[in-house]
């Protein structure tokens, strides 16, 4: 089983829609939860960041943690076409008091969001 | 600009051959990160450098990839005798040390393709 799994979709939706986009993880000592948004030929670059478990809200994007089930999700509300990219989880185990650790990410899910 | 820079951007080499990318972080970054995105693979670690530390080289896929980083700064990632398989794009990222939100700062790629 790998550490992360993605389901690598693509994921295609009508614009205004309300995306899910989730994760699952095996290792329980990861606490730091990441979403990448990645457009087309280029780096990944980062969305959202959620410690522990829990919930997060920004502007249209909602993150959320549910550590008991090993499981995030990031929902994006009034979809719209410029979301249009790959979606990467990432997530560790360590964070600002014990330096850093490498991210682990997941596979990516490619959304498309038509207008 | 002030973000990531990679280099070259696009690279065509015959198998057997030798490459170098080269990546010139965030000033002041003292963390630097080699990821490999292959096609549906998702962002894979390779090495990761952190300030004066022994690198961490556990993602090298074999013996044939090697990084150095010079100075604190530029690094560059070496795969000798090339094989189809090493076909991919190479991420490299900065971040601040002990970046605790895992935020890393992503060039945009070099785009490897082995003939």
């Amino acid at each position: 089983q790998k550490e992360v799994e993605q389901d690598p979709g693509p994921l295609s939706v009508p614009e205004g829609a309300i995306v899910s986009l989730n994760c699952t993880y095996s290792n329980s000592a990861f606490q730091y939860f990441m979403w990448y948004r990645q457009y087309s030929r280029k780096g990944p670059e980062l969305l959202m960041y959620t410690y522990s478990s829990g919930n997060k809200e920004d502007g249209r994007f909602t993150a959320q943690v549910d550590k008991s089930s090993k499981y995030i999700s990031l929902f994006i509300r009034d979809s719209q076409p410029s979301d249009s990219a790959t979606y990467l989880c990432a997530m560790s185990a360590s964070g600002q008091e014990s330096g850093n650790t490498p991210l682990v990410f997941g596979k990516g899910t490619r959304l498309s969001v038509i207008a | 600009g002030a973000g990531v820079s990679q280099s070259p951007s696009n690279k065509v080499t015959e198998k057997g051959k030798d490459v170098e990318l080269r990546c010139d972080p965030i000033s002041g970054h003292t963390a630097l990160y080699w990821y490999r995105q292959s096609l549906g693979q998702g962002l894979e670690f390779l090495i990761y450098f952190q300030g004066n530390s022994a690198p961490d080289k556990s993602g090298l896929p074999s013996d044939r990839f090697s990084a150095e980083r010079t100075g604190g700064s530029v690094s560059t990632l070496t795969i000798q005798r090339t094989q189809q398989e090493d076909s991919a794009v190479y991420l490299c990222a900065s971040s601040l040390a002990l970046a605790g939100t895992g935020e890393l700062f992503f060039g945009e790629g070099s785009r490897l393709t082995v003939l």
